[in-house]
């Protein structure tokens, strides 16, 4: 399979506790993207990569959370102290961003996993 | 924030049925995606129709769009029980994040 894949599909915390979650983009893809969706509403934005650098960070994105690209391949998304509002399924996406000149059309197709679906106790 | 709007929020119709479904966003954009997301699952990039297009064909999926309403639709032709799922519409207007609606349910009945 070389879509992307997530690592845990659903977590179960208690609130206070730290969790990790893991993203494997599609090996070429130099974009990884985060993104966090609640019951009913589409996606909302939390942060992106370009390869190994952190380019954006949504005010979604609190002092709680932080996003690692060390290597410009897999990314973790670790919460600490969780709260009940973090309640929420964890989206990552990844794309190959071209430029114009490599004959790339300056689009941006994002790839998605199946998510991390976290419950907050 | 999210830019776009689905219209309606939710859709049932019977097996074989056409399924037309609304987006409307607010700002200028690069280029427009629709996404599928069964159940309690990832999303699926279905069509992507750039701002210099006005209708784009994908196999029983049809998208326009009209830059000067800021709107487009997505159609699903002969409807299947399999193409129950919601149905995001997404901006892209800075080149990288994608801006989703809250979608639309397609409930297909057999």
């Amino acid at each position: 399979d070389t879509g992307v894949s997530q690592d845990p599909r659903h977590k179960i915390t208690k609130r206070g506790q730290n969790v990790t979650f893991r993203c494997d983009p599609i090996s070429e893809h130099n974009r990884l993207y985060w993104y966090r969706q609640t019951l009913g509403q589409g996606p909302e934005f939390l942060t992106y990569f370009q390869n190994e650098a952190q380019l954006e960070k949504s005010r979604l994105l609190s002092d709680r959370f932080s996003a690692e690209r060390p290597k410009g391949s897999f990314s973790t998304l670790e919460i600490q102290r969780t709260e009940q509002g973090d309640s929420a399924m964890y989206l990552c996406a990844s794309s190959q961003k071209r430029g114009r000149l490599a004959g790339g059309r300056g689009e941006d197709e994002q790839f998605f996993g199946p998510g991390t679906r976290l419950t907050v106790l | 924030s999210q830019q776009g709007e689905e219209d309606p929020q939710a859709l049932s119709i019977q097996e074989g049925e056409n399924a037309t479904m609304n987006c409307s966003y607010k700002t200028s954009i690069n280029n427009l995606q629709w996404y599928r997301q069964n159940s309690g699952r990832g999303l699926v990039h279905l069509i992507l129709i750039r701002s210099n297009e006005r209708e784009k064909h994908s196999g029983r999926l049809r998208v326009t769009l009209d830059t000067s309403k800021k709107s487009s639709s997505l159609l699903i032709t002969a409807s299947r029980a399999a193409d129950t799922a919601s149905y995001f519409c997404a901006t892209n207007p800075n080149d990288y994040k994608l801006s989703f609606g809250a979608g639309t349910t397609v409930t297909v009945r057999a």
